[in-house]
């Protein structure tokens, strides 16, 4: 099993709609999370922090399950700039090594 | 801007070159990682630095790639004899200690034709 596996995307989805991004880490000992985002040839730029059950920051919820070993990502009323990879992040050995899923990839519509 | 810098943005070499790659992370931040990015995957972990300590470094994916933080501020990843499979772009992070999310430069993009 991968350390972190992410749906393998691509989500085409029209503005407005609501979408959301799974992620499953193999590492029981992470206390904390990330999502990231990475336009096109760029960096990838932090989304969100997930240090308890979960987050909310305006459109965007993300929630962890512990005893599942599960992450996921909520975008409700998508817009055209949020099309972009969605990285699943987790630290190793308290922050050592940040372990990066292969990403998702979102596309919203017109 | 205070963010993390890395020279150059973009490199061309020929196969066989040595390169080097720069990054000047956020001054406060004492952890510095470099990753590797290829088109379509996550960025994959090479090495570590706590300080001018290099605390990480089995997933260096080849001993023809080095890195150094000398005065554990700015940081040198060094590529010998490159190969075409080393193209992709490199990526510097840094962070604070523990737990804390990490900041990324914009990359290095490395072609070796």
């Amino acid at each position: 099993r991968k350390e972190v596996e992410q749906d393998p995307g691509p989500f085409n989805v029209p503005e407005g709609a609501t979408v959301a991004f799974n992620c499953t880490y193999s590492n029981s000992a992470s206390q904390s999370f990330f999502w990231y985002r990475q336009d096109c040839r760029k960096e990838p730029k932090l989304l969100m922090s997930v240090y308890s059950s979960g987050n909310e920051d305006g459109r965007f919820t993300a929630q962890l399950n512990r005893a599942s070993q599960y992450i996921s990502l909520l975008i409700r009323d998508s817009k055209l700039s949020d099309s972009a990879t969605y990285l699943c992040v987790v630290p190793h050995n308290y922050g050592q090594n940040f372990v990066f899923g292969p990403g998702t990839r979102l596309s919203v519509l017109p | 801007d205070t963010g993390v810098s890395q020279d150059p943005r973009h490199k061309i070499t020929k196969r066989g070159q040595n390169v080097t790659f720069r990054c000047d992370p956020i001054s406060e931040h004492n952890r510095l990682y470099w990753y590797r990015q290829t088109l379509g995957q996550g960025p994959e972990f090479l090495t570590y630095f706590q300080n001018e300590a290099q605390l990480e470094k089995s997933r260096l994916l080849s001993d023809r790639f080095s890195a150094e933080r000398p005065k554990g501020s700015f940081s040198t990843l060094e590529i010998q004899r490159t190969e075409q499979g080393d193209s992709a772009m490199y990526l510097c992070a840094s962070s604070l200690a523990g737990q804390t999310e990490a900041f990324f430069g914009q990359g290095t993009r490395l072609t070796v034709v």
